[in-house]
């Protein structure tokens, strides 16, 4: 069964710390696998995209990391700021696939402090 | 450029009373979809189009509807509404297919008493 599994499912850290998230999935025959950011009462947007042959990719302070042969993704943060809380959702869709074919992970909460 | 509109931002509706999600895009995507997010739960794909005249279903159709006659706009219809039905819903839209970003709007939250 294909399958997106996100932990954790909720994380508080300070203001200025690094965090991880992961991702495990099933899917299969994998095509692609995102990171969006979605902040309270707002819609999805994102973050990162990596295909099969990316190993890592970065957006400012977020680096995306993917195994393929493990089928695990990480979205390392840095330096964590205040408008960094939010859910990270991870996203993998099927090769080939129609719209109908992306699978959503439930998301990790994470909460900064100062 | 305005990206993905969605209207209304919230709505209450009695059971059994039907309406009308709007969505607009301005950046000329041929595919546009619209979720569904309940707590706990990922988002969950209910109608799909791949451009003008053309949809299909997705995870969780029932009690929906949807058509596209235009590029732009992609409304999704609640025929007779369902306390189950209470949820904050999305409509993204994207250039390409997997392998393209999806730009989702702002959400609509509705609830069904």
């Amino acid at each position: 069964k294909n399958q997106v599994e996100q932990s954790p499912q909720s994380l508080i850290i300070l203001e200025g710390k690094n965090c991880t998230l992961q991702c495990n999935y099933t899917v299969s025959p994998f095509s692609n696998l995102r990171w969006y950011k979605q902040d309270t009462g707002r819609g999805p947007v994102s973050l990162t995209i990596m295909t099969f042959s990316e190993n890592t990719k970065s957006n400012g302070r977020y680096t995306a990391t993917l195994d393929a042969d493990t089928k695990q993704s990480s979205l390392h943060i840095t330096a964590s700021q205040l408008s960094d809380s939010a859910s990270y959702i991870c996203v993998v869709s099927l090769r080939g696939s129609t719209l109908g074919r992306l699978y959503f992970g439930r998301g990790t909460q994470l909460t900064v402090w100062p | 450029n305005a990206g993905v509109t969605q209207t209304p931002k919230f709505q209450v509706l009695k059971t059994g009373q039907s309406m009308t999600l709007q969505c607009a895009q301005d950046m000329n995507h041929e595919y546009m979809s619209w979720y569904r997010q309940d707590p706990g739960m990922g988002l969950r794909l209910i109608h799909y189009s791949v451009g003008a005249g053309i949809t299909d279903q997705g995870e969780v159709p029932n009690g929906y509807n949807v058509s596209r006659s235009t590029t732009e706009d992609f409304p999704l219809r609640l025929l007779s509404a369902a306390p189950s039905q209470t949820s904050v819903y999305f409509c993204a839209s994207s250039y390409g297919l997997a392998a393209d970003t999806q730009y989702f709007g702002p959400g609509t939250r509705l609830t069904v008493l």
